[in-house]
C-alpha cells in the first residue's frame, strides 16, 4: 500500500509570491489533515477533511492560506501572497479512523 | 495552549545505552502517540496508547501514560545509531481528533 505523498519536498519562492503545496493520501482514507512546523517549534494542526468537506480549519493561521479537497482524493494547500513567517515543514497525514494517521514526508517552504 | 511538550530537548547517548524521553500535556486525552522524524523525512508513527492503558511495549519501545500528571515516557531500550531522529509525541483531546504534538526530543545515538 503506497504511502502518503507530498509534492514539492521542498520549495524556495519569494516573499509575495504564490505556492501551492500537494498532498496525495493513502487510497480509502477518508480523512486528511495539514499540519505545518515553524523552525524549532512545535507542529501544529492547520485543517482537517473529512472527504471533500472541511470538518475543523480552526488551525489556519490567515487567509493567506487556502486549503481544497477536490472529490475528496488529494488536497492542495496555497499560500498567497507568501510572507516570511510561513516558511517551514508543511506535513499532510491522512487516516481511515483518525485515531492513527500516517503522515507525508512533508514539504519544505522556504519563503526568501 | 494545548500542545505536549517533551523533555529533554535534545539527547545524546553511547549505542547500547537506553533512551528515555519524556512528554507532558494539558488536557484530558483520547489516546497518546508518539513518532519518530529522521532527518528529510516524514513522521512514522511508532505507538500508540490510549487514555485507560497505563503500560504498553512494542520491541524495543515501552511506552508509560500516567494521565493524573498528564504525562508520558517513551523508553528505547539497547539504542542504536539508526535510532537517530527527533521523537514527537501527539495527544488528541475528547472531542475532535486533531493531533496536537510537542516541540520534539532530538536524540542521537553515538556508535
Amino acid at each position: 500500500e503506497a504511502g502518503v505523498t507530498q509534492f514539492p519536498s521542498h520549495s524556495v519562492i519569494e516573499k509575495g509570491q504564490t505556492v501551492t503545496l500537494r498532498c496525495d493520501p493513502i487510497s480509502g482514507h477518508d480523512n486528511l489533515y495539514w499540519y505545518r512546523r515553524v523552525m524549532g517549534k512545535e507542529i501544529k494542526f492547520l485543517l482537517h477533511f473529512v472527504k471533500e468537506s472541511k470538518q475543523d480549519e480552526s488551525g489556519m493561521p490567515n487567509n493567506r492560506f487556502l486549503a481544497e479537497r477536490t472529490g475528496g482524493t488529494y488536497s492542495t494547500l496555497k499560500v498567497q501572497p507568501a510572507e516570511l513567517e510561513d516558511s517551514g515543514v508543511y506535513f499532510c497525514a491522512s487516516s481511515r479512523s483518525g485515531y492513527e494517521q500516517f503522515f507525508g514526508p512533508g514539504t519544505r517552504l522556504t519563503v526568501l | 495552549s494545548q500542545q505536549g511538550e517533551e523533555d529533554p530537548q535534545a539527547l545524546s547517548i553511547q549505542e547500547g545505552e537506553n533512551a528515555t524521553m519524556n512528554c507532558s500535556y494539558k488536557t484530558s486525552i483520547n489516546n497518546l502517540q508518539w513518532y519518530r522524524q529522521n532527518s528529510g523525512r516524514g513522521l512514522v508513527h511508532l505507538i500508540l496508547i490510549r487514555s485507560n492503558e497505563r503500560e504498553k511495549h512494542s520491541g524495543r519501545l515501552r511506552v508509560t501514560l500516567d494521565t493524573s500528571k498528564k504525562s508520558s515516557s517513551l523508553l528505547i531500550t539497547a539504542s542504536r545509531a539508526a535510532d537517530t531522529a527527533s521523537y514527537f509525541c501527539a495527544t488528541d483531546q475528547l472531542t475532535g481528533n486533531q493531533f496536537y504534538f510537542g516541540t520534539g526530543t532530538s536524540l542521537t545515538v553515538i556508535p
